[in-house]
């Protein structure tokens, strides 16, 4: 019973550098989200999917874009990182909207320097 | 606009209940959600409420008041492994989740 997996958990960027966070489902959602939780915040969504080939822009969609390659697997692009973007990234995915309950992925713990 | 506010700290003693509060304002209401998070883990579900009133799911009960903007948690014979931090999340006319900065609950012995 995998869930949800993101990859990589920890990582260091430079300001500048680029990365992907690629997050796979195994439970046949059809709804994906990235987050992002800083202290004292609640989760702020990022972009999300509603199914294969769509996305869409959540509360802070600046500075990343997202892929949804199929049905299972969702990403998160950094083009060009900054410090702001120091956080906790979660992928989560829902089987719709109606039933709300998210299962969440791990998290990837990003850094920028 | 549209805000979920809880408390941002509380301790309790082992074997005692605590409730958690929670107020939101959204644009349209789909539900109230809870939320349990491990430090340094991922949110796992605790509870929906969309009508008025109780549920109760073992030790954890979450209530709902839509007239009052309302919620709570109350968790009772509270264990150590309780000590986590307790998301409240308000979904919108959107079906979007908004979520409060969460509640982190210490538990001593």
């Amino acid at each position: 019973n995998a869930g949800v997996t993101q990859t990589p958990k920890f990582r260091v960027l430079k300001t500048g550098q680029s990365m992907t966070l690629l997050c796979a489902q195994d439970m046949n959602h059809e709804y994906m989200y990235w987050y992002r939780q800083d202290p004292g915040m609640g989760l702020r969504l990022i972009h999300y999917s509603v199914g294969e080939g769509t996305t869409a822009k959540g509360e802070v969609p600046d500075g990343y874009n997202v892929s949804r390659l199929n049905k299972r697997e969702f990403s998160l692009r950094l083009e060009s990182a900054a410090p702001s973007q120091t956080s906790v990234y979660f992928c989560a995915s829902s089987p719709g909207t109606s039933t709300g309950e998210l299962f969440f992925g791990e998290g990837s713990r990003l850094t920028v320097l | 606009g549209q805000n979920i506010d809880q408390p941002t700290e509380m301790t309790a003693t082992e074997g005692a209940i605590v409730q958690i509060n929670c107020t939101y304002q959204t644009s349209g209401f789909n539900g109230l959600f809870w939320y349990q998070q491990h430090a340094g883990e991922a949110p796992t579900f605790l509870s929906y409420n969309v009508l008025d009133g109780l549920e109760e799911k073992g030790r954890f009960s979450s209530f709902l008041s839509r007239s009052k903007g309302y919620s709570y948690l109350l968790l009772k014979e509270l264990q150590m492994k309780d000590s986590a931090s307790y998301l409240c999340a308000a979904m919108d006319s959107n079906y979007q989740l908004i979520w409060g900065a969460g509640t982190k609950l210490i538990i001593k012995p």
